[in-house]
Parts: C-alpha cells; sequence; structure tokens
C-alpha cells in the first residue's frame, strides 16, 4: 500500500462550526505533514508529526489543532475559521531522516471552503 | 535561510523539449527533489538529486550542480499530459521539513 489517503475530499463550513479532516498511511512512514496550499501557489507546511509527537508548529493560528493518535493517522480539528483560511489541505507522510527519505508521498487533498 | 526561485509559467510545444530551471541558495545541503502537480491533485515525485549529474528516467531528468546551486528538470517528446505545475523542493535546517519554490506552470500546446 503506496497511498495516503484524506477525507472528506470536499468540505463546505460556516464560521462557527467546527470540522475535522482526516489523513491515512499504511507505509510505515513515521513522519507525517499538514499543508495548506491557495490556488497557484506551492504547499505551505503547516505542521509535523515525528513518532506521533508534534516536531514542527509553523505559527499555525490556533483554530487549527493538529492530532496524530496513532503511527497510521493524522487528523486536523478546524474550529470558527475564516474565510481566507480557504484552501486545499495537503497530508503528506515521509520515512523518518533526512536526504532521499524525505520523499515525501502526498494525499489527493481536501479542498476546504469556509463561508 | 532558504530560498529558491523557478519561472513562474512556461509554454512549450506537443512533441518538443522543455527545460524548468531552479535556482535555490540554503544552509547546508541535503538534495534537491522535483514533484508534479496537476490542477487540483496532490503534488507527486519525480526525481531526487544529491550528487551533481544527470539523473534520466524516461523521458524526465533531473540535473544538478552544488557548487551553482542549480538544478533542472528536462522534460522530452512533452505530451498535453505533461501540463502541469512543477515544483522544486529542498528540505530546510531541520530533517522532514521540505522547501517549495514557488513551482513552474507549464502549458503544453499542440
Amino acid at each position: 500500500d503506496t497511498e495516503v489517503t484524506q477525507t472528506p475530499k470536499h468540505l463546505v463550513m460556516g464560521m462557527t462550526n467546527k470540522k475535522s479532516l482526516k489523513c491515512e498511511q499504511h507505509m510505515g512512514h513515521r513522519a507525517m505533514y499538514w499543508y495548506k496550499q491557495k490556488a497557484k501557489k506551492p504547499p505551505e507546511l503547516m505542521f509535523v508529526y515525528s513518532y506521533e509527537k508534534l516536531s514542527i508548529n509553523e505559527s499555525v493560528p490556533s483554530r487549527f489543532s493538529p492530532e496524530c493518535p496513532n503511527s497510521s493517522l493524522l487528523n486536523l480539528h478546524l474550529h470558527a475559521l475564516q474565510p481566507e483560511d480557504s484552501a486545499l489541505y495537503l497530508c503528506a507522510s515521509s520515512q523518518e531522516g533526512g536526504g532521499a527519505y524525505n520523499e515525501q508521498f502526498f494525499g489527493p487533498g481536501t479542498r476546504l471552503t469556509v463561508l | 535561510g532558504q530560498n529558491i526561485d523557478q519561472p513562474t509559467e512556461m509554454t512549450a510545444t506537443e512533441g518538443a523539449i522543455v527545460q524548468i530551471n531552479c535556482t535555490y541558495q540554503t544552509s547546508g545541503f541535503n538534495g534537491l527533489f522535483w514533484y508534479q502537480q496537476h490542477a487540483g491533485e496532490a503534488p507527486t515525485f519525480l526525481s531526487y538529486n544529491v550528487l551533481d549529474g544527470l539523473e534520466e528516467k524516461g523521458r524526465f531528468s533531473s540535473f544538478l550542480s552544488r557548487s551553482k546551486g542549480y538544478s533542472y528538470l528536462l522534460l522530452k517528446e512533452l505530451q498535453m499530459k505533461d501540463s502541469a505545475s512543477y515544483l522544486c523542493a529542498v528540505p530546510g535546517g531541520a530533517t522532514n521539513k521540505l522547501i517549495f519554490g514557488t513551482g513552474t506552470l507549464l502549458a503544453v500546446q499542440p
């Protein structure tokens, strides 16, 4: 299994809603990532989990809350989002370590619209 | 810090060859990645270079010059399906962090 899956594919939410994005991989990867991507821009790193512990938080607002329940799952909890948070949210995973082990496998993304 | 530059857009003709350049400045170097991303889809891995020289993979080749801080992706026998954004990326200072360039949007025309 060389796939990263994400659910849902599309999500529309109001500014007062609470929702969660889910990501799953079964490649035995120990590093997992959340990226945000706006149209015609490269992915922007939000969070990195390494061995189920948060290792990087790129100064992301607290209305985004990541969670890594186990080595295969990564969640992103959303609360009180703003319309400018509308974007494609990508999950990725890689083997732990540097160099070629940083090859990241991306999920198909969740297209989020905040009304 | 890290800085990566790529052309924003390129246009090429079906069947032709196109070269997409990437220049980078990094504190330390641990290889360079190329990813392809079709509109609305996830980035997919194309290549990884850590030593100088050209690596060929079918119609796609990637070149690296560490002394010049320069890489290029060469696409041969272009097909319409090659129309996509091509992202150059280097690992950041900490392990597991990838710094992406702005991406080059390639349009292949008949």
